[in-house]
């Protein structure tokens, strides 16, 4: 049981680079969320779906785009990096927001330069 | 949107004291009110949560108290252990959660 698997764990990118994040759990979790994190501003939503086949815009979707590939598998893609980008990126999953918490993944240190 | 605000920023207490952080939120629809612990370079854990029908909850410890009306919670931690050195998040929300923006807390020893 590993429970949530983000890769990769760390990244350099140019300005303008694509990449995508991926992020899978396998607990049977229904809902999953992409957040950010930056020193002194705790973690901010990007981007979530409450189940499968479901996407929502977050607190900062900008410059982001997701997909729930299924029901273990929320991607996060960034289509032309921008320095502004550089952060750490933590997925996570819960079985039923509002009554259990989220697990988190080990995060993904992203660098654009 | 709801709204959450954390203080103290940095916390400072020696091993053996008590610790309590803040958390006040804005949107009065919030009913689920975790708390997680961060070491440096890991993901945050969970250590306790608190839901809306409830106005006190411990666990060995720590507590957290919840006061709806003020919209205010708080997270307390008794007889501190440099191990609880780390940074604590406050949350808010129901679907999905509002983060603080987080606690330095250092157990001097």
């Amino acid at each position: 049981n590993a429970g949530v698997t983000q890769t990769p764990k760390f990244q350099v990118l140019k300005t303008g680079q694509s990449m995508t994040l991926q992020c899978a759990q396998d607990m049977n979790h229904n809902s999953m969320y992409w957040y950010r994190q930056d020193p002194g501003m705790g973690l901010r939503l990007i981007y979530y779906s409450a189940s499968e086949g479901t996407t929502d815009k977050g607190e900062v979707p900008n410059g982001y785009n997701v997909s729930r590939l299924n029901k273990r598998e929320f991607s996060l893609r960034l289509e032309s990096a921008a320095p502004s980008q550089t952060s750490v990126y933590f997925c996570a999953s819960s079985e039923a927001p509002g009554i259990y918490g989220y697990t988190f993944g080990s995060g993904t240190r992203l660098t654009v330069v | 949107g709801e709204n959450v605000e954390q203080h103290p920023s940095t916390l400072s207490v020696q091993e053996g004291d008590s610790a309590v952080i803040k958390c006040t939120y804005s949107d009065s629809a919030s009913n689920y009110f975790p708390w997680y612990k961060q070491e440096l370079g890991k993901r945050p854990q969970l250590i306790i949560d608190i839901r809306s029908n409830v106005g006190e909850k411990k666990d060995q410890r720590i507590a957290v108290t919840l006061n709806k009306t003020a919209k205010h919670f708080s997270l307390h931690i008794t007889e501190t252990q440099p191990e609880d050195s780390a940074v604590y998040f406050c949350a808010a929300g129901g679907n999905k959660l509002v983060f603080g923006a987080g606690t330095i807390l250092r157990v001097k020893s």
